[in-house]
C-alpha cells in the first residue's frame, strides 16, 4: 500500500489565483481530513468527511472547498489564493469510526507559498 | 469545543536521559482518545503512542509511555533512553469517540524537542 499520498509537495501561487491540492489513500478508509499546519497553531481541521459523498466544515473552512466523489480521493481547492493560507496542508485518514479510536494516518505534506 | 495545549515550546535532553512532554486539554465529554504524534524534520506525522479515556493503565509503548490523569485532564509523554532520532516536534492530539466527531483531531500547539549528544 501507498498509504496517503498528497500532491504536490510544494507549490508556489499568487494572490487571487486558485488551485487543488490532491489527496488520494489506498487503505478503503472512510474517514478524510485535511489539516493545516501553521507556526505555534499546531494543526487545525480545514475539511472532513465520513465517506463518499459526506463533506462537513472544520475549525477554518473560509476559503477552502472540497468533495469527496470516491472512497480514495479527496481534494482541497483554494478558490482565491490569499497569503493568509500560506502553509503547509496535511491529508489524512482513517478506518473506523471515532467510536473504535482508529489511528488516523498522514501524508506527507503539501508546503504552499501564496505570494 | 474540545482545546489541547502543551506549555512549553521548546524542551532539550541529554542523550539516554529522561525528558516529560506536557499536555492538557479541555473537554465536557467523557469518552474520548488522546494520542501523541512525532514530526521530524521531514514532516511526516507519525503515531507514538495512543490512549484510550476509559482504560485506567498507562499506555506504554517501547521508551514512551504517558501519565494520564483523567480528572486533571491531563496527558503527558515520557521518552526514557531519550536518543538522537528522538528530535523533532510532538503534538498531542485529542479525539471525541461520538460518531458525529467525523474522526477529527484537535491538536495542541506542538512541542520541539532536542536532543543533546
Amino acid at each position: 500500500n501507498a498509504g496517503v499520498t498528497q500532491t504536490p509537495k510544494f507549490q508556489v501561487l499568487k494572490t487571487g489565483q486558485s488551485m487543488t491540492l490532491q489527496c488520494a489513500q489506498d487503505m478503503n478508509h472512510e474517514y478524510m481530513s485535511w489539516y493545516r499546519q501553521d507556526p505555534g497553531m499546531g494543526l487545525r481541521l480545514i475539511h472532513y468527511s465520513v465517506g463518499a459523498g459526506i463533506t462537513d466544515q472544520g475549525e477554518v473552512p473560509n476559503g477552502y472547498n472540497v468533495s469527496r466523489s470516491t472512497t480514495e480521493d479527496f481534494p482541497l481547492r483554494l478558490l482565491s489564493a490569499a497569503p493568509s493560507q500560506t502553509s503547509v496542508y496535511f491529508c489524512a485518514s482513517s478506518i473506523q469510526p471515532p467510536s473504535g479510536g482508529a489511528t488516523q494516518y498522514f501524508g506527507p505534506g503539501t508546503r504552499l507559498t501564496v505570494l | 469545543a474540545q482545546t489541547v495545549t502543551q506549555s512549553q515550546p521548546e524542551m532539550s535532553v541529554q542523550e539516554a536521559e529522561t525528558v516529560t512532554l506536557s499536555c492538557t486539554y479541555d473537554t465536557s465529554e467523557s469518552d474520548y482518545y488522546l494520542f501523541w504524534y512525532k514530526q521530524p524534520p521531514s514532516r511526516q506525522m507519525i503515531l507514538v503512542i495512543r490512549q484510550e479515556a476509559y482504560k485506567q493503565q498507562n499506555a506504554t509503548e517501547n521508551r514512551f509511555s504517558v501519565n494520564f490523569q483523567k480528572a486533571a485532564k491531563s496527558f503527558s509523554l515520557k521518552i526514557s533512553d531519550s536518543q538522537l532520532g528522538d528530535a523533532a516536534m510532538y503534538f498531542c492530539a485529542y479525539r471525541s469517540a461520538l460518531e458525529t466527531s467525523g474522526s477529527r483531531l484537535t491538536f495542541g500547539e506542538g512541542t520541539q524537542l532536542t536532543v543533546n549528544p
